[in-house]
């Protein structure tokens, strides 16, 4: 029972690069999301997808574009990576009817930006 | 700008002990509340929601929230150095799509 997936685990970039971050679940979740986590700010929403084909900005959105695959995949874009997001990047999942709010996260995947 | 404000601790508690954590919002119209567990170098993990005024107790998690204070509260009977880690206070405020707006947490350390 996989939960959620994310890949790649590790990852350095040099600024100016670009890279997608991927996510799947397992749980037939409809609503998935992107935070990131920094030291001192907490986790903050980059983007969500309440259901499959929608996609809405969260609270950080600027650098980052993301695609809702399918139901189970939801994937995260740095176009031209700065050393601002530098940061570990979160995928979660949750049930949009009773399970609002009870997010499941992937483990993370740590991003440096050189 | 909706908050959620935790004090960062660290909180440090001896083993058995009851360890208190808190959180306040500033967001009236929130509804829902959660904590979140989080060890170090690892993903959050839910432990416990509230939706009403009053205690909710899961085992030796107790969630308490009262709406008129603005206010939520977790407390960790016979604490555990297993239970050492950054609890994260999460709200759904009112007109936010459902989108949980996260505390920057409390780490807890448990002394044996």
């Amino acid at each position: 029972n996989a939960g959620v997936t994310q890949t790649p685990k590790f990852q350095v970039l040099k600024t100016g690069q670009s890279m997608t971050l991927q996510c799947a679940q397992d749980m037939n979740h409809n609503s998935m999301y992107w935070y990131r986590q920094d030291p001192g700010m907490g986790l903050r929403l980059i983007y969500y997808s309440a259901s499959e084909g929608t996609t809405d900005k969260g609270e950080v959105p600027n650098g980052y574009n993301v695609s809702r695959l399918n139901k189970r995949e939801f994937s995260l874009r740095l176009e031209s990576a700065a050393p601002s997001q530098t940061s570990v990047y979160f995928c979660a999942s949750s049930d949009s009817g009773t399970g609002v709010g009870e997010l499941f996260f992937g483990e993370g995947s740590r991003l440096t930006v050189l | 700008q909706k908050e959620v404000e935790q004090n960062s601790g660290p909180l440090s508690v001896p083993e058995g002990a009851i360890a208190s954590l808190n959180c306040t919002y500033s967001d009236r119209g929130s509804q829902s509340f959660f904590w979140y567990r989080q060890y170090s170098g690892k993903s959050p993990e839910l432990i416990m929601s509230i939706y009403s005024n009053g205690d909710k107790e899961d085992g030796r998690f107790t969630a308490q929230l009262n709406k008129a204070s603005q206010y939520v509260s977790l407390l960790i009977r016979d604490s555990q150095p297993s239970d050492s880690a950054t609890y994260l206070c999460a709200v759904i405020g009112w007109g936010s799509q459902g989108n949980l707006i996260f505390g920057k947490g409390t780490k807890l350390s448990v002394k044996p």
